[in-house]
Parts: C-alpha cells; structure tokens; sequence
C-alpha cells in the first residue's frame, strides 16, 4: 500500500528563515505526490504536486518541492518564511488507478516574529 | 465556481441523535471523497465515489456511519445514532480523474 510519512509534528522557524519540511513516501509504482496547507478553521488547499513530470515542482506562496527517487522523498521548501505561512501543511500520496489521497499525520508550522 | 459547500459549518447534537452532513461539489468533478479528521488519527478517508457510484467504503468505521450521492451536485453522510467518539471535523472534497481534490471547509461535528 502506499504511505506517506511526515518527519516532525511541529517545526518552528523565524520570519525570513528557510522553511523545511519533510515527506517520504512508500509506494510500489510511480506515485502521485501532493502538499496541502491547512489554516485554522480552514480546509485543505493544494499547494503543488507531482505528477511523473519535472522533479522540482513549484506551487503557490513561493512554496516548491523536489522528487528525489533515489531518497524516496518529497520535501517542501520556501527560501524565507512570512508569517502568514503558520498553518499545518499536509503530504499526501495519490493510489494510482484508485483516485484516492492518502495524508501523512500533517506538520504544524509555526514562523515567530 | 463556489467551490465545494457543505453543510453545516458546525452541528452540535446529543448522543443517541442522527445527524446529516451535506455536500455539494463542484460542477463537472466525478468524484467525491467524505474524510474525517482528528487530533488523535488526523486525516481519514471514510468513502468515495466515482460516477456518484460509492468505489471504496472500508475507513467507514462502522454500520452506523452511511454515504449516499443521489446526484452528481449532492451528497450525504449521516450517523445514526451518535456517540460523543464521532466528534471531528468531517471534510468534503471533489476532484477530475488524476487532479487535485478540492475541499470543502468542513462541518464541525460535536457529540455530547
């Protein structure tokens, strides 16, 4: 079955610092890989993906993501935090040929002034 | 497009009560996933459909959850009866084949 697991309930950084935040996942075919951002209160929204093309994705808010097979990983970066990024942010993996997300436990991210 | 709406943003109820949550996706997805998140087992996907078919049911936790989608433009999840253990946010998302799933913004659900 495919899995994603998230390294880090909780990551702390300071405004301008560089995010970082790890995925890896477990899958026995090319998999689907997604971030998602979660605000409070809020559902969840796309933050990039993966789909079997370039292996550095770029998403929304200066967020991007590279695909590296070789560490069976799917880390999400930002060059410098803002304090609006403090959410959850979530990895998923997609079960090919099912149509279904399967989420990591979700990282909580907190950007102090 | 609105997006996905559900309904109610938040339902508190007594144990032992049915309780209906709604969802409308967004025109022209095919499909629709019911998922139900909580601190102590994040997020979880319940059921989805495709085609307004139900595909794969097995996160329903128990008889006495149920999903239904008698048109593309509806669907509902209903607990009968409540206990306080069914407490959680429970999401609606829709998405094409192969694309990103959109979300709702949940119903807050509360079983006292």
């Amino acid at each position: 079955a495919q899995s994603v697991t998230q390294l880090g309930s909780h990551v702390s950084v300071s405004e301008g610092a560089l995010v970082l935040l790890r995925c890896n996942y477990s899958s026995s075919v090319p998999p689907y890989l997604f971030w998602y951002v979660q605000y409070p209160n809020q559902g969840l929204q796309l933050l990039l993906k993966y789909t079997s093309a370039a292996t550095l994705v770029k998403g929304i808010n200066g967020f991007e993501a590279e695909f590296k097979k070789s560490e069976t990983s799917f880390h999400l970066t930002k060059p410098s935090a803002h304090m609006s990024d403090a959410a959850e942010y979530f990895c998923a993996i997609m079960n090919t040929g099912f149509q279904k997300l399967v989420f990591g436990t979700g990282t909580r991210l907190l950007v102090s002034p | 497009d609105a997006g996905v709406i559900q309904s109610p943003r938040h339902e508190v109820t007594e144990m032992g009560q049915e309780v209906t949550l709604r969802c409308k996706p967004i025109s022209g997805h095919d499909y629709l996933f019911w998922y139900r998140q909580t601190m102590m087992r994040g997020l979880e996907l319940l059921i989805y459909f495709n085609n307004n078919v139900p595909i794969d049911d097995s996160g329903m936790p128990e008889d006495r959850f149920s999903a239904k989608m008698p048109n593309a433009s509806f669907s509902t999840l209903k607990i009968q009866p409540s206990e306080p253990r069914d407490s959680a946010v429970y999401f609606c998302a829709s998405s094409l084949t192969a694309a990103e799933a959109f979300f709702g913004q949940g119903t807050r659900l509360t079983v006292v």
